[in-house]
């Protein structure tokens, strides 16, 4: 159980384009989800979170226009990261948790960005 | 503001070897804390979760501890084998927050 997915697991994409992702809780409810961002050899670093229903909070320093975050269900998030450029190369992912218990975040698989 | 520092970065060892992984963090007042395993271009699995009152948590060829008041976990596996080659990260959630921090992690090697 608590399995999150993303998609796409990878994409590439031209400089100036808008890119979307998409997490979702295959067998539970994601009361919230989270976005990470993840550079080489690097932590995973927060950039938003969720709420069902309810807009994005967003870390310090992350463009919420740039990133633009939708959790329209309990099972679906999507990121989107508009007018892409080289530097926004860089793995997302993605995590949740459930109604049941807020103390175990299920993470996605990662979508690995590359931007051309 | 919590942070978390893990040691070695990285580490190369024969396989069967026992090995432990260190993982520290500043502030003491937390809720729990989470060992995970990456591979290479993948998310995180967790491996073993210990809360704010447990000492220690097991799992097989994994052990954790815990020891709030020195700020300190260590994750250690027994036996090692080549495919325990990951990134193991530690994670802290701090009282009063659902959001953990992570460390960097110790990228480990485990050649046949």
């Amino acid at each position: 159980g608590a399995v999150v997915s993303q998609h796409p697991s990878w994409v590439i994409c031209k400089s100036g384009t808008s890119v979307k992702i998409e997490c979702r809780s295959l067998d539970f409810q994601a009361t919230t989800m989270f976005w990470y961002r993840q550079f080489p050899k690097q932590s995973l670093m927060l950039m938003a979170t969720s709420n069902e229903g309810s807009k994005a909070t967003y870390e310090q320093g992350v463009e919420k226009d740039k990133f633009l975050i939708n959790h329209a269900s309990l099972t679906l998030s999507t990121l989107t990261v508009t007018s892409a450029h080289p530097e926004d190369s860089s793995f997302y992912i993605c995590s949740a948790t459930g109604l049941e218990s807020t103390d175990t975040q299920y993470f996605g698989p990662g979508t690995r960005l590359t931007v051309l | 503001k919590q942070e978390v520092t893990q040691i070695p970065a990285a580490l190369s060892v024969p396989e069967g070897e026992n090995l432990v992984l260190n993982c520290s963090f500043t502030d003491s007042a937390i809720y729990n804390l989470q060992w995970f395993r990456q591979d290479p271009g993948k998310g995180l699995t967790s491996l073993l979760l210990i809360q704010s009152s447990q000492r220690e948590q097991t799992s097989g060829r994994l052990n954790a501890s815990l020891d709030k008041s020195s700020g300190r976990s260590t994750l250690y596996i027994a036996a090692s084998q080549p495919g325990d080659s990951a990134t193991y990260l530690c994670a802290v959630r701090s009282g009063g927050s659902y959001i953990p921090t992570f460390g960097r992690g110790t990228s480990l090697i485990v050649h046949p």
